[in-house]
């Protein structure tokens, strides 16, 4: 299956600051990246669908303003959590879909704390 | 989606086979079965998926029963590392990749020593 890295694994920010956290796939060429947010002892909840090139499509109830995506080459997408708020704090996990393989390979994830 | 159904959790004896059910008894057609996994802390790991024959993978083996309502998810010797929540998902569509995937609450499959 597809390697996915994210990085930073874990983060920390102060109340108000942005956060940036990358998405890569370093064997494929994705054109769809998903993003997921995981609140603890919870599933994980579909935040966005990330298209190559183009605005990504958000799910009801994710403010695009907040969550900024961006998913400029094949390889890369990034979320950036603006303004970061303690409630914003979770587990936030990447897909690349793999159209051959017709599946979804997730990150590791990366832990956001927001002090 | 289809609605799937999963038991809470499970046990399982370590080196015995693990089998996990899954409901999906309103499954259209063109909707697949998709199998992950999420051991704590990490991001989900793709198991298995099927349409209508049966799978098997270096992972896992996935039977879809005829009427394609219910699967069974086996792991046939399953190891402590086995110890994870795993998801049972049709999406909506032919096959997962550019669908959305709904993840609800899975099963807590505990290994024991």
């Amino acid at each position: 299956g597809a390697v996915v890295s994210q990085h930073p694994s874990r983060v920390i920010c102060k109340s108000g600051t942005s956060v940036k956290i990358e998405c890569r796939s370093l064997d494929f060429q994705a054109t769809t990246m998903f993003w997921y947010r995981q609140f603890p002892k919870q599933s994980l909840m579909l935040m966005a669908t990330s298209n190559e090139g183009s605005k990504a499509t958000y799910e009801q109830g994710v403010e695009k303003d907040k969550f900024l995506i961006n998913h400029a080459s094949l390889t890369l997408s990034t979320l950036t959590v603006t303004s970061a708020h303690p409630e914003d704090s979770s587990f936030y996990i990447c897909s690349v879909s793999d159209t051959i393989q017709e599946t979804q390979y997730f990150g590791p994830g990366t832990r956001l704390l927001v002090l | 989606d289809a609605k799937t159904t999963q038991p809470t959790s499970m046990d399982c004896a370590e080196g015995r086979a693990a089998n996990l059910p899954c409901n999906h008894s309103t499954i259209s057609g063109n909707e697949y079965v998709y199998w992950y996994r999420q051991i704590h802390s990490q991001g989900p790991q793709y198991i298995i998926h099927g349409l209508k024959n049966n799978e098997t993978n270096e992972m896992a083996s996935l039977i879809i029963t005829e009427d394609r309502k219910s699967s069974t998810l086996i792991l046939p010797h399953a190891t402590l590392r086995d110890t994870a929540v795993y998801y049972c998902i049709a999406p909506l569509g032919s096959g997962g990749s550019n669908y959305k995937l709904t993840f609800g609450k899975g099963t807590l499959l505990t290994v024991n020593p």
